[in-house]
């Protein structure tokens, strides 16, 4: 089976940064995926780790180590509309695409 | 708009009836999922078809049941509905390209929002 585990919420402040972690237990292991959700809006596709390290793509970074079952998103110089919950997906056996519960960011001002 | 196209977008039944929801995947997308998301839940993966094959399948119940078409459109039928069925459910398509990674890359539809009451 896979197991995906995620902080249920988070606060932060506008214009700080933020990190996000996710830990996952699974078998055949093909990537793992970060995805933006806002209050009743569909997912977004954000980010893409296979290969352990850091992959960069403007304000948000995602980092993965596959020998400890870990990754994180960070968020740099937070913005309001950053607001959402944020889901960190395993794509595992069966090439099956597992979601954790998500993260609620909340950003302040 | 990601290009998947989702209807109805809510969609309003009693207990005991059973209801039928569709989906069009984005253009050249052969796979296609089935996600169910209850309030402030998580998504729960409930089937994934590869042109018209089914080729995952989640915690999705036996009253439940889904259809990927010669087309690619897929239907997703939901029967004997009890109260705990209401949820947002989600369509999502994707290219399934293992190698180029964008396997788990998948685009959204808006989501049905059924409300059984």
């Amino acid at each position: 089976g896979q197991n995906i585990d995620q902080p249920t919420e988070m606060t932060a402040t506008e214009g700080a940064i933020v990190q996000i972690n996710c830990t996952y237990q699974t078998s055949g292991f093909n990537g793992l995926f970060w995805y933006q959700q806002h209050a009743g809006e569909a997912p977004t596709f954000l980010s893409y780790n296979v290969l352990d390290g850091l992959e960069e793509k403007g304000r948000f970074s995602s980092f993965l180590s596959r020998s400890k079952g870990y990754s994180y998103l960070l968020l740099k110089e937070l913005q309001m509309k950053d607001s959402a919950s944020y889901l960190c997906a395993a794509l595992g056996a069966g090439n099956m695409l597992t979601f954790g519960g998500g993260t609620r960011l909340m950003v302040k001002p | 708009d990601s290009g998947v196209t989702q209807t109805p977008k809510h969609l309003i039944t009693a207990t005991g009836q059973r209801v039928t929801l569709r989906c069009s995947p984005r253009s050249g997308d052969l796979s296609v999922y089935w996600y169910q998301q209850s309030l402030d839940q998580g998504l729960q993966f409930l089937i994934q078809y590869y042109n018209g094959e089914e080729r995952a399948k989640g915690n999705i119940l036996e009253r439940f049941s889904a259809q990927q078409f010669p087309d690619l459109h897929s239907e997703l039928n939901l029967s004997s509905l009890e109260l705990g069925d209401s949820a947002l459910y989600f369509c999502a398509s994707s290219v399934w390209d293992l190698l180029r990674g964008k396997a788990g890359e998948l685009f959204f539809g808006e989501g049905s929002r059924l409300t059984v009451l």
